[in-house]
């Protein structure tokens, strides 16, 4: 298994303002990933960190809103751009272990005001 | 592209009772499988996963679930459910290189009575 914490757990912020969410493992993973889920609705994947390279968005996601950084096999950074109302939901890191399972963090609770 | 059907937004049992939540998928190849709960302002936990093999798999808590790939279903069961099953669950089919990417269904919403 894989522990994963996610810093912040909760955040009010400011619309216009950007804030950077971490993610750390307990291990070295090869796979991580970042998911988002809006308020009374499921996950939606965001992109796949890569490690050493640029992160691989999924449709309707773009790297200016959110970037993602990946320096190593333990760590990778959320940041959601210039937030409005809409940004806010549970901002999820997921890690991809040895034994092709996926796990997920806590999540990081951001409500935009 | 894939996708993933969880038909009943909400379910109401009694503690004690049995039960069972529905999950299709559609996705062309072998799928991988998972099944999360997500317990109130909580992350999500994996229950079980599915990825060949025996297809009625267990998992944590006391939870099966049966993969059938002729109905493209993977339901959930848990046989007597316990006030702290209260939760949300959802179903997850893993696409892309080795079930990298998952894609959710919508959710089941459990509500556990005395």
């Amino acid at each position: 298994s894989a522990v994963i914490s996610q810093k912040p757990s909760r955040d009010i912020c400011q619309r216009g303002t950007s804030l950077t969410i971490q993610c750390q493992v307990d291990s070295q993973v090869t796979m991580m990933f970042w998911y988002r889920q809006q308020p009374g609705q499921s996950l939606t994947l965001i992109a796949t960190a890569n490690q050493g390279s640029e992160a691989t968005y999924e449709s309707g996601f773009v790297i200016d809103k959110f970037p993602i950084s990946r320096p190593n096999l333990t760590f990778s950074t959320l940041t959601v751009s210039n937030m409005s109302p809409e940004d806010s939901s549970i901002y999820l890191c997921s890690v991809k272990t040895g034994g092709n399972t996926i796990y997920f963090g806590e999540g990081s609770w951001l409500t935009v005001v | 592209a894939q996708s993933v059907t969880q038909p009943d937004i909400h379910i109401t049992v009694s503690e004690g009772a049995s039960l069972e939540l529905r999950c299709n998928y559609s996705y062309g190849a072998t799928p991988y499988l998972f099944w999360y709960v997500q317990s109130p302002g909580q992350g999500l936990q994996l229950l079980l996963k599915y990825f060949s093999g025996d297809t009625l798999v267990q998992g944590i808590k006391g939870f099966e679930a049966e993969f059938k790939r002729s109905q493209s279903s993977f339901n959930l069961r848990k046989p007597s459910v316990h006030w702290s099953d209260a939760a949300e669950y959802f179903c997850a089919v893993g696409a892309g290189a080795a079930g990298n990417k998952l894609t959710f269904g919508g959710g089941t919403r459990v509500l556990v009575k005395p």
